[in-house]
């Protein structure tokens, strides 16, 4: 079945600790976004990705990091630097991010719930 | 102002009946329009892209107004499985900006 994995379903993060979130795609697809979602608010653009080796920063990328070494995979870290890291993390993939119509929609994996203990 | 602007409901309705949403959008040379379902504590699935011409799909209804910036979707004959958030989506400076949604509830 070709789509979104992203794993784990559930994760804590201890102060101070880094945890990493994993994202893998089948589709061929060669953009890639990481969102977080917090509750009454839209989707927010932390990182995204058009091709292998190459991310950019989105509109809250303060305190996460990322990497693209394969065109399948997008890890996100969310590092101790991210004061308030408690969030549904949602990885998403498009065709490519340039185009116009189809090539536009994003498809989503089913998330990280991400809490603080 | 914010570039996606969405009522957050919720909209209560009976099944059966039909319900409209509207969102409006602040960027004038916006490019691209979606409606994407949301149910709870799940991820956000693509509804339908939303033309300039309108498009329909089954009881779903979408239309877009770029003189007055807004887009449209109407539900017909509402299910009960139609209850979900209904994010209005557009493609802004190169990026995808997301409505926060209106929540629909559809009761028996």
């Amino acid at each position: 079945d070709g789509g979104i994995t992203q794993s784990p379903k559930y994760l804590f993060r201890k102060e101070g600790q880094n945890v990493t979130l994993s994202c893998e795609q089948n589709l061929n697809h060669d953009a890639m976004y990481w969102y977080r979602q917090d509750p009454g608010q839209g989707l927010r653009l932390i990182y995204y990705s058009q091709i292998v080796n190459d991310f950019q920063k989105g509109d809250i990328a303060e305190g996460y990091s990322v990497s693209r070494e394969k065109k399948e995979s997008f890890p996100l870290t969310v590092t101790s630097a991210q004061k308030n890291p408690t969030a549904f993390y949602l990885c998403a993939s498009s065709i490519d991010r340039a185009g116009v119509g189809a090539k536009n929609i994003q498809y989503f994996g089913a998330g990280t719930r991400l809490s603080v203990l | 102002r914010k570039e996606v602007e969405q009522d957050p409901g919720p909209f209560n309705v009976p099944e059966g009946a039909t319900v409209a949403f509207n969102c409006t959008y602040s960027n004038s040379a916006s490019q691209s329009f979606f409606w994407y379902r949301q149910d709870c504590r799940k991820e956000p699935k693509l509804l339908m892209s939303v033309y300039s011409s309108g498009n329909e799909d089954g009881r779903f209804t979408a239309q877009l107004n770029r003189a007055s910036q807004y887009i449209s979707l109407l539900i017909r004959d509402s299910k009960l499985s139609d209850s979900a958030t209904y994010l209005c989506v557009v493609k802004s400076f190169q990026k995808l900006v997301f409505g926060t949604g209106t929540r629909l509830l559809v009761s028996p």
